[in-house]
């Protein structure tokens, strides 16, 4: 099947600085989501960007599928942005599943 | 607008206990699925269905058995509980057309004692 692959496995920020989570994946694929996990464990959907560059707020991401990565991007860290970011991704033809990599673990200290 | 709605949050159940985990959807969606989330690693899928009627195996089929007898809700069971089941329980939906996410429930704590 198919592998992903998220880095750096965590992240300690200070409060107001930038960051990159990067998701390397081992197969073409026509859907791509983004996922912050709060600490309460609920998974809150980001983006969903199976190709280009898609902004929200402090949030932004960009997928090239032809080279089979995907980066996130979060600006001005605040401490509710700390978590865990997955990125999801499906092959075409496939029922819609989607594998998940391990995630990003994000602390971002005051 | 509920989305994806999971039942209960939390259980506790003991080693050969059975139960049913309830996933309700209001989004007409004719794809749902059944992840499972262990201590640091993301989610794995267990069962899922493309329409009403229908259920296929995922990554990690084995314990567990599902149904989708109303197009609106996917149960997930497992007739005997065991300590390795111990998990954060998924579900999601999505329409199935081409190129749309998937919309995922709250989750549903589990412990087997």
């Amino acid at each position: 099947g198919i592998q992903v692959e998220q880095s750096p496995p965590d992240l300690i920020l200070q409060e107001g600085a930038n960051s990159t989570l990067r998701c390397n994946f081992s197969d073409s694929v026509n859907n791509l989501q983004w996922f912050h996990q709060n600490p309460w464990g609920q998974l809150i959907n980001l983006f969903y960007i199976p190709s280009g560059t898609k902004q929200n707020g402090r949030l932004s991401a960009t997928t090239v599928a032809t080279e089979r990565y995907s980066l996130l991007y979060i600006s001005s860290s605040q401490t509710t942005d700390s978590g865990v970011y997955f990125c999801a991704v499906g092959l075409p033809f496939n029922a819609g599943k989607s594998t998940f990599g391990d995630g990003t673990t994000l602390t971002v200290k005051p | 607008n509920a989305g994806v709605t999971q039942t209960p949050k939390f259980r506790v159940l003991k080693t050969g206990q059975s139960m049913t985990l309830l996933c309700a959807q209001d989004m007409n969606h004719e794809y749902m699925y059944w992840y499972r989330q262990d201590p640091g690693m993301g989610l794995r899928l267990i069962h899922y269905s493309v329409g009403e009627g229908t259920t296929a195996k995922g990554e990690v089929p084995d314990g567990y058995n599902v149904s989708r007898l109303k197009k609106q809700n996917f149960l997930l069971g497992l007739e005997s509980a065991a300590p390795s089941q111990t998990s954060v329980y998924f579900c999601a939906s999505s329409s199935g057309r081409y190129n749309q996410p998937q919309h995922f429930g709250d989750g549903t704590r589990l412990s087997i004692l």
